[in-house]
Order: structure tokens, then sequence, then C-alpha cells
């Protein structure tokens, strides 16, 4: 069974950092094109970043200098490295796994990043 | 990375067919086959419904179809039943090597 867990999240101040993981299991994870989706308290879906198979990594606008995505084949693991936060950045995050570019066909339970002072 | 444009809500009754459409531009929707749609439910993780415009992932029920004119793709649901209220977003690559969203509707099934 395809499995996402989604870890790290918390409330952190404006300015401050946090590194999301997530851990994949019950698939091919070096195989996958991965995603970081963002949803903010009661509004719309945001894609964050990408990571390919590969190692092709893109951005949003939005995040772009701020954010970094990895991922560790050897562990399982994605990650979204947050630095500079600000509330804006408030949201659910969760990780979603290509089926093909734009379908996402498994995702997260999400986790929580909360930007406050 | 302007959000793809939906309407905020849709409804209709038990066993009606509605659509919800998803307009973009040459440089997303327009320019790819790569639309999908997604079903969420309030405190759930979206779920995908369909994916290149058209296509189906094991599991989903054939009530849901997709297509797509131009700079627009739709998202049709036929027979609605209750379960289906929940709220739908749809999704493009676009041309900047990005991804992007649409608003997302509410579908209400009266």
């Amino acid at each position: 069974e395809v499995q996402l867990v989604e870890s790290g999240g918390g409330l952190v101040q404006p300015g401050g950092s946090l590194r999301l993981s997530c851990a994949a299991s019950g698939f091919t994870f070096s195989s996958y094109e991965m995603n970081w989706v963002r949803q903010a308290p009661g509004k719309g879906l945001e894609w964050v970043s990408y990571i390919s198979s590969g190692g092709t990594i893109y951005y949003a606008d939005s995040v772009k200098g701020r954010f970094t995505i990895s991922r560790d084949n050897a562990k399982n693991s994605l990650y979204l490295q947050m630095n500079s936060l600000r509330a804006e950045d408030t949201a659910v995050y969760y990780c979603a796994r290509d089926l093909v570019p734009a379908a996402y066909d498994y995702w997260g339970q999400g986790t929580l990043v909360t930007v406050s002072s | 990375q302007s959000a793809l444009t939906q309407p905020a809500s849709v409804s209709g009754s038990p066993g009606q067919s509605i659509t919800i459409s998803c307009t973009g531009t040459s440089s997303d929707v327009g320019g790819y086959n790569y639309v999908s749609w997604y079903q969420q439910h309030p405190g759930k993780a979206p779920k995908l419904m369909i994916y290149e415009v058209s296509n189906r992932p094991s599991g989903v029920s054939n009530r849901f179809s997709g297509s797509k004119s131009g700079n627009t793709a739709s998202l049709t649901i036929s027979g609605l039943q209750a379960e289906d209220e929940a709220d739908y977003y749809c999704s493009s690559y676009t041309s900047s090597s990005t991804w992007v969203f649409g608003g997302g509707t509410k579908l209400t099934v009266l």
C-alpha cells in the first residue's frame, strides 16, 4: 500500500525556518517525481515545488529563493527546507506523488505550518 | 503563475449532471494535455479524479468525465450523488515548467 506521511510542521515566528519531511512507503520512491502542495486555511490548493526522479527541481515564484526541495532515495524521503517564513506561508503542506505531470495520485495527510509571532 | 479560473460554486439535484469549467491560457490549459481534476472533502487530502484531460484513475467512478476545448477544460459529473458534494480543483502544467491550480469550486448536492 502506498503511503506518504508528512512531519515537521508547527508554529514558527516570521523570518524563521522549518524543515518538512515526507516518508514514503509501498512503492519504488526513487522512480517517481514528487511535489509539495500547500493549502492556506479556508483557501485553495497551491503548488509549491517539484523534484524529478533525476533531481530536476522547480519552484513556485512565491517561494523561490526561500524554500529548498530535496530527496533522499536511500531513506525513501522527501524534504522541504523553508527559510525566511512569512505569515502568508501559513498552510497545510502536502507531499504528493506524480502519476504524470500535474496528476498527483497519492497524497499525504498534510502537516500544518503556522507562521505567527 | 495566475490561478486557473473556476466558478466559485455549482449545485445540482441527485441524479442530475453538472459541469465545472476551468479556464486558463494557451500557456497552460490550452497548450498541454496535462490537465487534472481533484475532489476534496472537508478536512481530507485531495483525491485525483481525472488526469491528462479525460483519463480516470483506477477506482474512480465512470460518472466522472473530463474534456477540453481551447483554453477551457471541463469536469462533468453525471448521476449526481450526495457523496459527490465536495470542493473540486483543476490543475495544469504550464509553459514555465510549473504547475497551477484553479481557485476551486464548491459543489452542493441539493
